[in-house]
């Protein structure tokens, strides 16, 4: 079953907006990744977090994990036309030896 | 140069048929993956190898056959293709299998079966 669900399933929202999605998970994890899925390609690696990691940065973007409530948040500020694309949470399961994917949040940035 | 490769990238064939897909890296990676993506976008690992050694098979049938000539090459066979097989595959590696590493994924291939 899956292991991580993204909320909301897809966001529109105008350029130069904040744009957060949402991730929970069902067992401890080592760590949890966020990726990017433009439409027709691959998946890029944007952050990972580990289990004893509260909060990660890395330029526009901003990762907070609660393993207590076993959630994660990706924020993206100032977003832009080109952020547009499917994001998508990875865990891996302790002991599973593989990432479990959600089914990611569509996200829309209007120009 | 293209980190993580896949040929070919739209593959359209008729149903029983079998077809490979290509896969190689050239990162220095000692694991590969093969992963399923269906309509809705689901992503779902199908197989992992590490240097070369089989390590999860997950519940793929046996129609699908995975071979690693060497560990910077995942290629896989599809026997007797159905329609259920139409989705996009995706070739990914990573240094550390079992998660706990960045993956680097392929541009994936598109599976239709008619």
């Amino acid at each position: 079953s899956q292991q991580g669900e993204e909320d909301p399933q897809a966001l529109s929202i105008q350029e130069g907006e904040n744009a957060t999605m949402n991730c929970s998970y069902k067992t401890s994890i080592n760590n949890l990744q966020w990726y990017r899925q433009n439409s027709g390609r691959g998946l890029v690696h944007l952050i990972l977090i580990r289990s004893n990691e509260r909060e990660k940065h890395s330029g526009r973007l901003r990762v907070t994990l609660d393993t207590s409530k076993k959630s994660s948040s990706l924020l993206i500020t100032a977003s832009r036309a080109a952020d547009t694309a499917s994001y998508f949470c990875a865990t891996d399961a302790q002991g599973a030896q593989k990432l479990v994917f959600g089914q990611g949040t569509r996200l829309t940035i209007n120009p | 140069d293209t980190a993580v490769s896949q040929t070919p990238k739209y593959l359209v064939t008729q149903m029983g048929n079998d077809k490979s897909i290509k896969c190689e890296q050239n990162l220095g990676h000692d694991t590969m993956y093969w992963y399923k993506q269906d309509s809705k976008k689901f992503l779902k690992i199908m197989f992992s190898y590490n240097n070369k050694e089989l390590i999860i098979n997950e519940t793929v049938p046996n129609r699908f056959s995975p071979k690693s000539p060497d560990k910077a090459h995942l290629n896989l066979h599809i026997n007797s293709l159905e329609l259920g097989d139409s989705a996009v595959y995706f070739c990914a590696s990573s240094w550390d299998n079992g998660g706990t590493d960045t993956q680097y994924f392929g541009p994936g291939t598109r599976l239709t079966v008619l």
